[in-house]
């Protein structure tokens, strides 16, 4: 079992442009939730999504998108990238009518320059 | 709504020493509480979980934690400590309303002293 895997793991961008953070959960999971980590500070809740839509979104503004796939696996986009946007970003999966725990993927380090 | 207070920012503790790592919660429902692990550089590890089962909660690593409803509390343990332990530790609550979204405390930062 592969676990909950992200991509890239580091990337560089720059101000004002675009990027997109891939994940794929935990083989059986259907549920995927993003969080942002600033640095020494603790997970941020970003959205849920589950059947392919978004179910509940934390306190970020509508730069912050993303999509789930028929294959459960998702995306985070962030447009026109901030200084502040820097941060690692973390998927979890779970599964939707089971257990509460949720898997964390190793992040994306994000460096917004 | 839900939230978690971690009590200290950093702990340092001598090697073979107990450690505590305080958590008090706030919830409207029964929580489930967790607490997660996270090495430099490293994504986030399951230490230990509490989901209304029995109150002393085992987990890896030789880590416990007491879910206490009195005082809102739910402090990691840890009889000995080994070098391995320096990491951030994170205390969690998981919204239990629908959709299962957790709550970060802002971590405590335990460094052990050979």
């Amino acid at each position: 079992d592969a676990g909950v895997t992200q991509s890239p793991t580091h990337l560089i961008k720059t101000r004002g442009q675009q990027v997109t953070l891939r994940c794929s959960p935990k083989s059986g999971h259907d549920t995927v939730s993003w969080y942002q980590q600033a640095l020494g500070q603790g997970p941020q809740f970003i959205f849920q999504y589950y059947e392919e839509e978004e179910r509940q979104r934390g306190n970020f503004p509508d730069r912050f998108s993303g999509h789930q796939f028929p294959n459960y696996s998702s995306e985070l986009n962030v447009n026109a990238l901030l200084l502040g946007d820097s941060a690692l970003y973390l998927c979890a999966s779970s599964w939707r009518t089971g257990s509460t725990e949720a898997f964390f993927g190793q992040g994306t380090r994000l460096t917004v320059v | 709504a839900q939230s978690v207070t971690q009590l200290d920012s950093h702990v340092s503790v001598s090697e073979g020493t107990p450690v505590l790592l305080r958590c008090n919660y706030s919830s409207s429902y029964s929580p489930s509480l967790f607490w997660y692990v996270q090495h430099p550089n490293k994504g986030l590890q399951l230490l230990l979980k509490y989901t209304s089962a029995a109150t002393l909660v085992k987990g890896i690593n030789g880590f416990e934690a007491e879910f206490k409803k009195s005082e809102t509390s739910f402090h990691l343990t840890k009889p000995s400590a080994h070098m391995s332990d320096a990491a951030e530790y994170f205390c969690v609550v998981s919204d239990a309303s629908g959709t299962y979204k957790y709550i970060f405390g802002t971590g405590t930062r335990l460094k052990v002293l050979a």
